[in-house]
């Protein structure tokens, strides 16, 4: 059992540049979201996704796109990479339900020069 | 507005010395309260969801509690394989879609010296 699977684990953009972070669950979960988390800010929900074909954005979303064609994928999407992106990505699933814990992936971490 | 406020930022215990870890919540209606723990380069690692006032739960050397304002992660004579950042979120009730959210406090970094 995998859990959630975050690819690239690190990865350096240029400004302007534009890439898809990928996320993949296999627990069969509703429920996915991506935060960010830098230092001093604690972790931040960009987006999340209640099911497939469903998406809303969080508290940080400006930027970033996702969509969810499928229940084990969630995408995230930097359309014009910007220093201010530099940070740590992580995705999380769970049932969406009272209470259940939030499975995490084990990161992303991104440097926008 | 919906908040999650840790304290203290970081701690430093010695091996055997216990203590607790604080977080304190502002919501409009709490559905749950989270506890997790996260190592450098990793991800949050689930600890524990409490539900209402007065519950308990407790996971070897680690007990959570919860009050209506404020939650303590107690950790009794900690080894140094406790040391770890320590994250406390809650979920909202809110309108559909979002009751899923968690908001995150800032964490509790913990160093247990041998």
């Amino acid at each position: 059992n995998a859990g959630v699977t975050q690819t690239p684990k690190f990865q350096v953009l240029k400004t302007g540049q534009s890439m898809t972070l990928q996320c993949a669950q296999d627990m069969n979960h509703e429920y996915m979201s991506w935060y960010r988390q830098d230092p001093g800010m604690g972790l931040r929900l960009i987006h999340y996704s209640v099911g497939a074909g469903i998406t809303d954005q969080g508290e940080v979303p400006n930027g970033y796109n996702v969509s969810r064609s499928t229940t084990e994928d969630f995408p995230l999407r930097l359309l014009s990479a910007a220093p201010s992106q530099t940070s740590v990505y992580f995705c999380a699933s769970s049932y969406g339900r009272d209470g259940y814990g939030y499975t995490f992936g084990s990161g992303t971490r991104l440097t926008v020069v | 507005e919906d908040q999650v406020t840790q304290s203290p930022e970081a701690l430093r215990l010695q091996e055997g010395e216990s203590s607790s870890l604080n977080c304190s919540y502002t919501v409009s209606g709490l559905r749950g309260l989270f506890w997790y723990r996260q190592d450098p380069g990793k991800g949050p690692e689930f600890l524990f969801t409490l539900y209402s006032a007065g519950e308990e739960k407790e996971k070897e050397r680690l007990k959570a509690t919860l009050t209506k304002k404020e939650s303590f992660l107690h950790i009794t004579a900690p080894k140094p394989e406790d040391s770890a950042t320590y994250l406390c979120a809650v979920q909202a009730r809110g309108s559909l879609g979002s009751q899923g959210n968690l908001i995150f406090g800032k964490g509790t970094k913990l160093s247990v010296k041998p």
